[in-house]
């Protein structure tokens, strides 16, 4: 079945540096990607709405300039934590839509910000 | 905000089947009934999913009410692995700029021996 790959999983950082996760679709072509955070025992959030060749689509609350999404081609998307904070850490979750009207997602990337 | 209502958590005893009930009563007619589930630390699954007619796949069976306004998922006989967070969602399908998926808080189903 199709695959969505993240990277990486897990990352530590420093406060005040930037972090970039990938998100790769492996084996179908995504127009459109969705990228999701998720806190402890809480519910995944829809960030943003990423698709191919044109600029993201934030919902309400997401900082634009901090949480930079990048859709670049039909198989990669790019979320950049700019300045990362500690209340940044998180499990950052990509999914991927194919043809056939099913959403997969990533394994999720575990980000620490010291 | 989520469109769907789950009970928090549910237990099922192996073997057994696991019946998970989600209420959509504001569903639009486009809309389609989406299930997916996460195991801690992981990225959610995709289960099933269907418009109006009841599904079947090799993981689960999926019943839509006729009037659409709620839904159960079925797991025929749940083994320890299907202890899972279970999201049921409602979503216009690809191929339409609304099609994000927007999750509901769930329900936690814990499989016991």
């Amino acid at each position: 079945g199709a695959v969505v790959s993240q990277h990486p999983s897990w990352v530590i950082c420093k406060s005040g540096t930037s972090v970039k996760i990938e998100c790769r679709s492996l084996d179908f072509q995504a127009t459109t990607m969705f990228w999701y955070r998720q806190f402890p025992k809480q519910s995944l959030m829809l960030m943003a709405t990423s698709n191919e060749g044109s600029k993201a689509t934030y919902e309400q609350g997401v900082e634009k300039d901090k949480f930079l999404i990048n859709h670049a081609s039909l198989t990669l998307s790019t979320l950049t934590v700019t300045s990362a904070h500690p209340e940044d850490s998180s499990f950052y979750i990509c999914s991927a839509s194919g043809l056939t009207g099913e959403l997969f997602f990533g394994e999720g990337s575990r980000l620490t910000v010291l | 905000d989520a469109k769907t209502t789950q009970p928090p958590s549910m237990d099922c005893a192996e073997g057994r089947a696991a019946n998970l009930p989600c209420n959509h009563s504001t569903i639009s007619g486009n809309e389609y009934v989406y299930w997916y589930r996460q195991i801690h630390s992981q990225g959610p699954q995709y289960i099933i999913h269907g418009l109006k007619n009841n599904e079947t796949n090799e993981m689960a069976s999926l019943i839509i009410t006729e009037d659409r306004k709620s839904s159960t998922l079925i797991l025929p006989h749940a083994t320890l692995r299907d202890t899972a967070v279970y999201y049921c969602i409602v979503r216009v399908a690809a191929g339409n700029q609304g099609g994000k998926l927007i999750f509901g808080q769930g329900t936690e189903l814990s499989v016991k021996p």
